[in-house]
């Protein structure tokens, strides 16, 4: 069973750029997340989905984040303009249960975001 | 201030020591606490994952301990391996488990 896949692993662009994000989430889970870990802090929660809808968004920085899961399959998170700050890794995860509880969430290996 | 505390912030260590991480949490109410292991350059990946009822849960040479009470938390590494190297966070979930609090994790470093 393939785990969660995240494209790109590494993207650079400059101050003002549009970056596009992309999660594949385990097959089957209709539950899929984005967190973030900026330099030296700790991972933060973005948001949730529930199949396509967004259950939870409340971690979305601002409104130069947006997310977006059609069909309920992979997900996108685009970041439009780019900023310094924006700088960091994002991490999606997914799981089977809505309500987590002692579930497993399984995550991906990350995209790392520099932004020059 | 972050809920999820741990220390140290990294260790080095020799291969075949023992070693015990900390994590101390304010998370309220309390649902479940995690330990993830992250090597460089990957993602976290469950090593335990233990509820308010739980002290004790192993995973191969990990322990990880648990006091609700106090709420704190350990992470025991038994006979430390070269690929233990790596950076172990401290998870807890709370009344919206799926938001998660991450801890900003111990590096640990085994040398031969």
């Amino acid at each position: 069973e393939a785990g969660v896949t995240q494209f790109p692993s590494h993207s650079v662009i400059e101050k003002g750029q549009t970056v596009t994000l992309r999660c594949d989430p385990i097959s089957g889970h209709d539950n899929l997340y984005w967190y973030r870990r900026v330099m030296g802090k700790e991972i933060k929660f973005l948001l949730h989905f529930v199949k396509e809808s967004k259950q939870d968004e409340s971690g979305m920085p601002n409104n130069r984040f947006l997310a977006e899961r059609t069909g309920g399959t992979y997900s996108t998170l685009k970041v439009q303009p780019a900023e310094l700050e924006d700088s960091g890794v994002y991490f999606c995860a997914s799981s089977r249960r809505e309500i987590l509880g002692t579930g497993e969430l399984f995550f991906g290996e990350g995209s790392r975001l520099t932004v020059l | 201030k972050n809920q999820v505390e741990q220390s140290p912030q990294s260790l080095i260590i020799l291969e075949g020591k023992n070693c015990t991480l900390q994590c101390n949490y304010t998370v309220s109410p309390f649902s479940n606490l995690r330990w993830y292991k992250q090597d460089t350059g990957r993602g976290p990946v469950s090593l335990t994952i233990m509820t308010f009822s739980e002290n004790t849960k192993s995973n191969g040479r990990y322990t990880a301990t648990l006091d609700a009470d106090t709420k704190q938390s350990s992470l025991h590494i038994t006979a430390s391996q070269l690929s233990d190297s790596a950076s172990y966070i401290c998870v807890v979930s709370g009344a919206n488990d799926y938001k998660l609090s991450f801890g900003a994790g111990t590096t640990v470093t085994v040398r031969a």
